[in-house]
């Protein structure tokens, strides 16, 4: 079983301030772990993954997130935060045996004010 | 490259209808993956095909059924619709023998069930 958890539903910060967005996990072997945001009436898009090795992961737009494996963490951060990344954020988790299944979190949404 | 794309992207149904959701992946993936999103939650998986068979499932009844193609699209099928499967219909797509290949997703179809 796997399964993801996202402890806070909203994160508000002003812009230039610092963003995270907490994450963890449970799978029965190793993760692969993922960050997807979601802006109004759109899809998921691919923001960073963690499959192996550094623990620190960079991605697009600024943002990267750190893999700890001890606290099966895997938050989302961003050093100076913009308006427009005011979203819905998603992080996922995929057990390395499994090909197939993805398991969500509840999202988290983030509002930078300016 | 046009990514992920879905059809129809809006769809109201009647209780009790059939619906069919489409799906085309991005330009060399090979697997193809259906997400529920309710309102105010994450994805749930559905069910994942690849090469035109059914290789994992989710916790969902077997009035969700799909079918994929030679040409690796793919269509969602949902019978007896209740007001509960009113949602945003995502398709994912991705190469499967990459194993850490991160999904791609598509725009989603919103259905509402009245």
């Amino acid at each position: 079983a796997q399964s993801v958890a996202q402890p806070e539903d909203q994160v508000n910060v002003a812009e230039g301030n610092p963003l995270t967005v907490k994450c963890t996990y449970s799978v029965s072997g190793n993760p692969y772990l993922f960050w997807y945001v979601q802006y109004p009436n759109r899809g998921l898009q691919f923001l960073l993954k963690y499959i192996t090795g550094d623990n620190l992961v960079k991605g697009s737009y600024g943002f990267e997130a750190e893999f700890n494996k001890s606290q099966t963490s895997f938050h989302l951060k961003k050093p100076s935060a913009l308006v427009s990344d005011s979203a819905l954020y998603f992080c996922a988790v995929r057990d390395i045996w499994d090909d197939y299944k993805l398991s969500f979190g509840a999202g988290t949404t983030v509002t930078v004010r300016a | 490259d046009a990514g992920v794309t879905q059809s129809p992207t809006h769809l109201i149904k009647t209780r009790g209808q059939q619906v069919t959701l489409r799906c085309s992946p991005k330009s060399g993936h090979d697997t193809v993956s259906w997400y529920q999103q309710a309102l105010g939650q994450g994805p749930q998986f559905i069910f994942q095909y690849y090469e035109e068979e059914e290789r994992q499932r989710g916790n969902f009844p077997d009035r969700f059924s799909g079918h994929q193609f030679p040409n690796y699209s793919s269509e969602l099928n949902v019978n007896a619709l209740l007001l509960g499967d009113s949602a945003l219909y995502l398709c994912a797509s991705r190469e499967l023998q990459g194993r850490n290949t991160e999904a791609f997703f598509g725009q989603g179809t919103r259905l509402t069930v009245v």
